[in-house]
């Protein structure tokens, strides 16, 4: 089966960095993406990687290895806005999305 | 100038009762999408339609069933309504499907049901 792994629940502090991870067995890849949700809110694009390698933007990075079927998110000079959950999802080789559980972020002062 | 909008909102009703969500994008899209979002916030997908046809039916109660007018239309009717039907219903679109498509979703903002 297919099969998208990351932490339930992380903290953090104010200003600090925060990397989440996630781990993905899927029947092929084509891509990989991390949302952002907040509580009561729509899912919103952060990030996508297809190739190895390390995507910046802003104080958001993300990590691919497609070898180790692995990614993470890293979030760096942390705001307390920055409190979520953050959704991992993988495309397959049927170029349909596969999702995550997320992670929820609390972020403390 | 909303890009996905979803009506209502908030849908309170009885078990046994029919019910309709609609959602509508203007960013041209082609392709729509409609997910469920449980109280441990897994989203799973129900249905996906590219240009008007279903491309993704996932293994969910024939009593759902989605209807596509047009290219920047998504409708989700549901019969029967029962209690574990309580969730978010989020609809999202993208540009293209398969190789040629971005995959990028946006999403509506939720449709929060609750069955009595």
């Amino acid at each position: 089966g297919q099969n998208i792994d990351q932490p339930t629940e992380m903290t953090a502090t104010e200003g600090a960095i925060v990397q989440i991870n996630c781990t993905y067995q899927t029947s092929g890849f084509n891509g990989l993406f991390w949302y952002q949700q907040h509580a009561g809110e729509a899912p919103t694009f952060l990030s996508y990687n297809v190739l190895d390698g390390l995507e910046e933007k802003g104080r958001f990075s993300s990590f691919l290895s497609r070898s180790k079927g692995y990614s993470y998110l890293l979030l760096k000079e942390l705001q307390m806005k920055d409190s979520a959950s953050y959704l991992c999802a993988v495309r397959d080789s049927n170029y349909q999305l596969i999702w995550g559980a997320g992670t929820k972020l609390i972020i403390k002062p | 100038d909303t890009a996905v909008s979803q009506t209502p909102k908030y849908l309170v009703t009885q078990m046994g009762n029919d019910k309709s969500i609609k959602c509508e994008q203007n960013l041209g899209h082609d392709t729509m999408y409609w997910y469920k979002q449980d109280s441990k916030k897994f989203l799973k997908i129900m249905f996906s339609y590219n240009n008007k046809e279903l491309i993704i039916n996932e293994t969910v109660p024939n009593r759902f069933s989605p209807k596509s007018p047009d290219k920047a239309h998504l409708n989700l009717h549901i019969n029967s309504l029962e209690l574990g039907d309580s969730a978010v219903y989020f609809c999202a679109s993208s540009q293209g499907w398969g190789e040629g498509g971005t995959e990028t979703q946006y999403f509506g903002p939720g449709t929060r049901l609750l069955v009595l």
